[in-house]
C-alpha cells in the first residue's frame, strides 16, 4: 500500500516562528502536493512539485515556501507564521496518472 | 478555468436512507472525475473515479456516473450506514495536468 506520512498530527506555534511541515512518501511518486483545508473552503493547493528540486506555485502560495531535495520528501515552510495560517495541512503524492492522489493524515497547525 | 460545485452540507440522514450528493463541474476538454472521502481525523482517500463520459465509478456501495451532457457526477448510495459518516469531496483533473480541483466538501452524518 502507498503510504504518505506527515511529521506531526498536531502542532502549536507562536506568531513569527519559522515552521517546517515534513511529508514523506514511500512509493517513488514523482508528484507531491501541499494543500490546506479550511471549513467552507475545501482544499486549496499551496505548492506542488513534479520532480526533485522542482516546485510550482498553487492557488495560495503567499506566506509559504517548499523544498524538495529528495524524491520521497516534500517540505512546507512557513517563514514567519501568522494566525491566519492556522489550518489543517494535507500532503499528497501521485504517480503520472492524472488526479490519483494519495493523501497523508494531515497536520493540524495552530498559530497563537 | 476548472471548477467544482458541490451541494452544501451538512447532510444528516437516518441509517438505511438513500443518499445523493450533487456535484457539477466546469472544465475544458474531457476531465477525469473523482470522489474522495475523509473520515474523522484522517486524510482524504479515493472513493471512486470515472475517466470518460457515461463511465460509472463504484466502490463500497457508492456509485457515480459521469454525465457530460449535464456536467455532473452525483454520488449515490442506496442504504447508508453510520460508518459512512464523513466529509465527501468531488474533484476533477484534466489529462496531462496532474493537479486536482476540489469542491468545498459535503459533511455527511448518519444517525442510527
Amino acid at each position: 500500500d502507498v503510504k504518505v506520512t506527515q511529521s506531526s498530527r498536531y502542532l502549536v506555534k507562536r506568531t513569527g516562528e519559522k515552521v517546517f511541515l515534513e511529508c514523506v512518501q514511500d512509493m517513488d511518486h514523482e508528484n507531491m502536493f501541499w494543500y490546506r483545508q479550511d471549513p467552507g473552503l475545501g482544499l486549496r493547493l499551496i505548492y506542488f512539485s513534479y520532480d526533485v528540486k522542482m516546485k510550482e506555485k498553487g492557488d495560495i502560495p503567499e506566506g509559504y515556501s517548499v523544498s524538495r531535495e529528495k524524491k520521497e520528501r516534500f517540505s512546507l515552510i512557513l517563514e514567519s507564521a501568522s494566525t491566519n495560517q492556522t489550518s489543517m495541512y494535507l500532503c499528497a503524492s501521485s504517480f503520472s496518472a492524472a488526479g490519483l492522489e494519495y493523501f497523508g493524515p494531515g497536520t493540524r497547525l495552530t498559530v497563537t | 478555468g476548472n471548477s467544482v460545485t458541490q451541494m452544501e452540507g451538512p447532510v444528516t440522514l437516518s441509517e438505511e436512507a438513500f443518499l445523493t450528493i450533487n456535484c457539477t463541474y466546469t472544465a475544458t476538454g474531457y476531465p477525469s472525475l473523482f470522489w474522495y472521502v475523509q473520515y474523522p481525523g484522517e486524510g482524504l482517500q479515493l472513493l471512486l473515479k470515472a475517466t470518460k463520459a457515461d463511465d460509472k465509478g463504484s466502490n463500497k456501495g457508492f456509485e457515480a456516473t459521469y454525465r457530460k451532457e449535464t456536467t455532473s457526477f452525483h454520488l449515490e448510495k442506496g442504504s447508508v450506514q453510520v460508518s459512512d459518516s464523513a466529509v465527501y469531496f468531488c474533484a476533477l483533473s484534466n489529462f496531462g495536468n496532474e493537479k486536482l480541483t476540489f469542491g468545498t466538501g459535503t459533511r455527511l452524518t448518519i444517525i442510527p
